[in-house]
């Protein structure tokens, strides 16, 4: 049973560019959050993803976007990178109206 | 006021120590809470969800105080494996299922 899966591992980009993550939930789950987590920091919550709409948004702007499609995969969009969006991204997959959820092994986005 | 409060650490500990953290939440509607624990440059993991009465597992011990909005580990027998970050989560919205997140504990078990 494969777990959560994110794609890529790691990332460099340049300030004011636009970056893609991807997310495989784990089988049987529905729900894909996502969250970033800075150097030292635990991780903060961007929003979360059911039935292909965004349920549930944090604290963060407009920039941040996402989408799931009809397999349950998510992708994260950020638009006019800043430097201080360097961080790790962690997808978390769940079921809806269970509370627990599985992270994958995250992207690391460094913004040069 | 930050929503979730812990102490960063480092604890530093012997192997065999017992050691205890706690965590502190700020929403009094919060629902459910969890423990997970975070290696270096690795993904957050499940350590054990955190109930009213109190669960065990194994050497891990959680209990959950909603007068005082607290959270509390106990790791009995620390092994040097122990070592890593704990997060101290709260779910403030069950239909939701938002996860907040303390900023982590430190623990380093020594030999």
């Amino acid at each position: 049973d494969a777990g959560v899966t994110q794609s890529p591992t790691h990332l460099i980009k340049t300030r004011g560019q636009q970056v893609t993550l991807r997310c495989s939930p784990k089988s049987g789950h529905d729900t894909v959050s996502w969250y970033q987590q800075a150097l030292g920091q635990g991780p903060q919550f961007i929003f979360q993803y059911y039935e292909e709409e965004e349920r549930q948004r944090g604290n963060f702007p407009d920039r941040f976007s996402g989408h799931q499609f009809p397999n349950y995969s998510s992708e994260l969009n950020v638009n006019a990178l800043l430097l201080g969006d360097s961080a790790l991204y962690l997808c978390a997959s769940s079921r809806q109206g269970w509370n627990e959820q599985f992270f994958g092994p995250g992207t690391r986005l460094t913004v040069l | 006021r930050k929503e979730v409060e812990q102490d960063p650490g480092p604890f530093n500990v012997p192997e065999g120590a017992t050691v205890a953290f706690n965590c502190t939440y700020s929403n009094s509607a919060s629902q459910s809470f969890f423990w997970y624990r975070q290696d270096c440059r690795k993904e957050p993991k499940l350590l054990m969800s955190v109930y009213s009465s109190g669960n065990e597992d194994g050497r891990f011990t959680a209990q959950l105080n909603r007068a005082s909005q607290y959270i509390s580990l106990l790791i009995r027998d620390s092994k040097l494996s122990d070592s890593a970050t704990y997060l101290c989560v709260v779910n403030q919205n069950n239909a939701g299922n938002m996860l907040t997140f303390g900023g982590g504990t430190r623990l380093m078990v020594k030999p």
